[in-house]
């Protein structure tokens, strides 16, 4: 089976721009998580959606949006890039409120 | 808030000899716990969780962790450390107020195996 998969793998992008991120779930899982790793911590969640409803967000600032498809894919999207967006950005899929696996993530670098 | 302090930044064992990753959890309600792996340039690999059954909870690779309620403590051991046990782990815990369930990572602890 397919796991979670992530697009694109890497990025550069400029300060000010704005980007979308990718992600498609294990075939099954109805629920998406976003998480920022910033080099050197631990992942920070960012958001969570389920049955394409917003169940939660992190403490991050309006910049930071998404959405979920029906066929429960997601995107990330985040505006007005700052250097310090910088970071892996991880995609989790789940089968309601149970363990979260991840895809391999997106590196975003802003220069 | 839920929260877990992973109690080393850094751990260097030789091959064959035991690990020891200590974590200590803080959380208002009996809580569920993970241990994520994730080798460089990876993404993370559930190694096991606990879920309120037993306080033992066995994972892949021939790891390990034990819940302590009473230390607030879920540390995760294996035996005998192989070369490709090599990378960062991070305990977890969940948190699921306010109708989502978000993982609270801990900052990581980088696992080195010397030969």
């Amino acid at each position: 089976d397919a796991g979670v998969t992530q697009s694109p793998t890497h990025l550069i992008k400029t300060r000010g721009q704005h980007v979308t991120l990718r992600c498609s779930p294990i075939s099954g899982h109805k629920s998406v998580s976003w998480y920022q790793q910033v080099l050197g911590q631990g992942p920070q969640f960012i958001f969570q959606y389920y049955e394409k409803e917003e169940r939660g967000r992190g403490n991050f600032p309006d910049r930071f949006s998404a959405r979920q498809f029906p066929n429960y894919s997601s995107e990330l999207n985040v505006n007005a890039l700052l250097l310090g967006d910088s970071a892996l950005y991880l995609c989790a899929s789940s089968f309601g409120f149970n363990e979260q696996y991840f895809g391999p993530g997106t590196r975003l670098t802003v220069t | 808030a839920q929260s877990v302090t992973q109690l080393d930044s850094h751990v260097s064992v030789s091959e064959g000899t035991p690990v020891l990753l200590r974590c200590n959890y803080s959380s208002s309600y009996s809580p569920s716990l993970f241990w994520y792996v994730q080798h460089p340039n990876k993404g993370l690999q559930l190694l096991l969780k606990y879920t309120s059954a037993a306080t033992l909870v066995k994972g892949i690779n021939g790891f390990e962790a034990e819940f302590k309620k009473s230390e607030t403590s879920f540390h995760l051991t294996k035996p005998s450390a192989h070369m490709s046990d090599a990378a960062e782990y991070f305990c977890v815990v969940s948190d699921t107020q306010g109708g989502s369930e978000k993982l609270v990572f801990g900052k990581g602890t980088k696992l080195t195996v010397n030969p």
